[in-house]
């Protein structure tokens, strides 16, 4: 069966320093990965999804930039942190073929 | 622009008291519809998925159905255990289209 990893679970920044969240997924080959953003009362925002090694596609400019180093391995990452980074991060991933994203337990960021 | 919209925002219902979540969307093209449920403090848990207008799909309490411009989720009789906010979200197009997600119901089922 398939999982995926995210961590860590909870995260406490101060504003300027940099950011490193990552994600991995056991279990599948080749998948669609996503990363989102939810804020309270805003719903889930895409920032990043990516449908093979290297190849990655952001869906909103900002302070954060994502990397795909391996099949199964999605890395969110921020040079320098804002107060408006905070928020609970989400990863999730789908095959190829059927859209059904399946998504991690979450990060919640808090920068200070 | 594909929307999806949801409502209402909250639910507040007595154990057993039956009711209906709305999720309704603007999509060109829509290539499939999915509910999940999210508990606090964690990730969505996906529940079902709808493909083409008619269709249904029922888990437990649950039941989800599609026309061509919303879904409902119906939940039978439920229990506090249902309590928790349930998404619903779009792909439209084809290939690899990210799904859009609407703001969700947040539903709570007193004992």
């Amino acid at each position: 069966s398939q999982t995926i990893h995210q961590w860590p679970a909870t995260l406490v920044q101060p504003v300027g320093s940099p950011l490193s969240l990552e994600c991995t997924v056991e279990g599948t080959s080749n998948p669609n990965l996503y990363w989102y953003r939810q804020a309270a009362g805003r719903g889930l925002q895409l920032l990043f999804y990516s449908v093979g090694i290297g190849q990655i596609s952001s869906e909103v400019p900002q302070n954060l930039s994502a990397s795909r180093p391996q099949d199964r391995q999605f890395i969110l990452s921020s040079k320098k942190l804002l107060l408006s980074d905070s928020g609970f991060y989400l990863c999730a991933w789908s095959r190829q073929v059927k859209n059904i994203q399946y998504f991690g337990a979450g990060t919640r960021l808090s920068v200070l | 622009e594909d929307q999806v919209t949801q409502s209402p925002e909250a639910l507040r219902l007595q154990e057993g008291e039956s009711s209906s979540l709305n999720c309704s969307y603007t999509v060109s093209g829509l290539r499939g519809l999915f509910w999940y449920r999210q508990d606090p403090g964690k990730g969505p848990e996906f529940l079902f998925t709808l493909y083409s207008a008619g269709e249904e799909k029922e888990k437990e309490r649950l039941k989800a159905t599609l026309t061509k411009k919303e879904s409902f989720l119906h939940i039978t009789a439920p229990k506090p255990e249902d309590s928790a906010t349930y998404l619903c979200a779009v792909q439209a197009g084809s290939g690899n289209t990210p799904l859009v997600f609407g703001k969700g119901t947040r539903l709570s089922v007193i004992a």
